[in-house]
């Protein structure tokens, strides 16, 4: 079974408009944590946003909120106010901390944001 | 942020020839490094894992004697993809580990791009 999915391989937005990346996954860990990552065209992983199995409340870094749903598996990236430059690919990643540390992979979102 | 530097960022080589990838963590000490396989409009794959002074582990269906790991030191890693064919053309990206104790911290290099004629 897949650990990470993402269900929207391709998705498009208007500029200064929301939009909403979605992530499952898939874990018997009852610690882990869940990361977003944007990768534009030049291949460079940028990290994003972090939640923690036990954080409490949402993460949010400027633009960029984790909708945490822990009871249905999920971690949705919503981008607020959307920008041309976001326009790149979007993984999701899960890393267990029973599993040695290394991230899980989403098959990714490609987000096109239109002026 | 840490800053990881990969080397050659594209290269373009004959069949059959081996090419080395080298991962430098400029400003941090990894005692364990990851490296990815992207293939075009794909997902990052794990390929291994190594941590410094010993054997790499290599995922299934990855081929440890056609991908060669080194990670002698702290600060380098290195993946050699030996007697390369066109099916290995790809985006390599490495990552090393940095350990903060309750939450470590994962960066990556910023990729190789190898094609294989």
């Amino acid at each position: 079974a897949q650990k990470i999915t993402q269900t929207q391989p391709g998705m498009f937005v208007q500029e200064k408009e929301a939009v909403t990346l979605d992530c499952t996954y898939d874990t018997s860990d009852p610690s882990y944590g869940l990361f977003w990552y944007k990768q534009p065209s030049s291949g460079e992983m940028i990290f994003l946003i972090y939640q923690g199995s036990y954080d409490q409340q949402n993460a949010t870094e400027g633009r960029y909120s984790l909708n945490f749903q822990k009871a249905r598996k999920s971690a949705n990236l919503v981008i607020s106010a959307s920008q041309l430059g976001d326009s790149a690919m979007y993984f999701c990643a899960m890393r267990e901390d029973n599993a040695g540390n290394m991230l899980t992979f989403g098959g990714g979102t490609r987000l096109m944001v239109k002026p | 942020g840490a800053v990881v530097s990969q080397h050659p960022s594209r290269v373009i080589c004959k069949s059959g020839t081996s090419v080395k990838i080298e991962c430098r963590s400029l400003d941090f000490q990894a005692t364990t490094m990851f490296w990815y396989r992207q293939f075009p409009k794909q997902s990052l794959m794990l390929m291994a894992t190594s941590n410094e002074g010993s054997k790499a582990t290599y995922e299934q269906g990855v081929e440890k004697d056609k991908f060669l790991i080194n990670h002698a030191s702290l600060t380098l890693s290195t993946l050699t993809v030996t007697s390369a064919h066109p099916e290995d053309s790809s985006f390599y990206i490495c990552s090393p580990l940095l350990l903060r104790g309750r939450y470590n911290e994962q960066f990556f290099g910023p990729g190789t791009r190898l094609t294989v004629l």
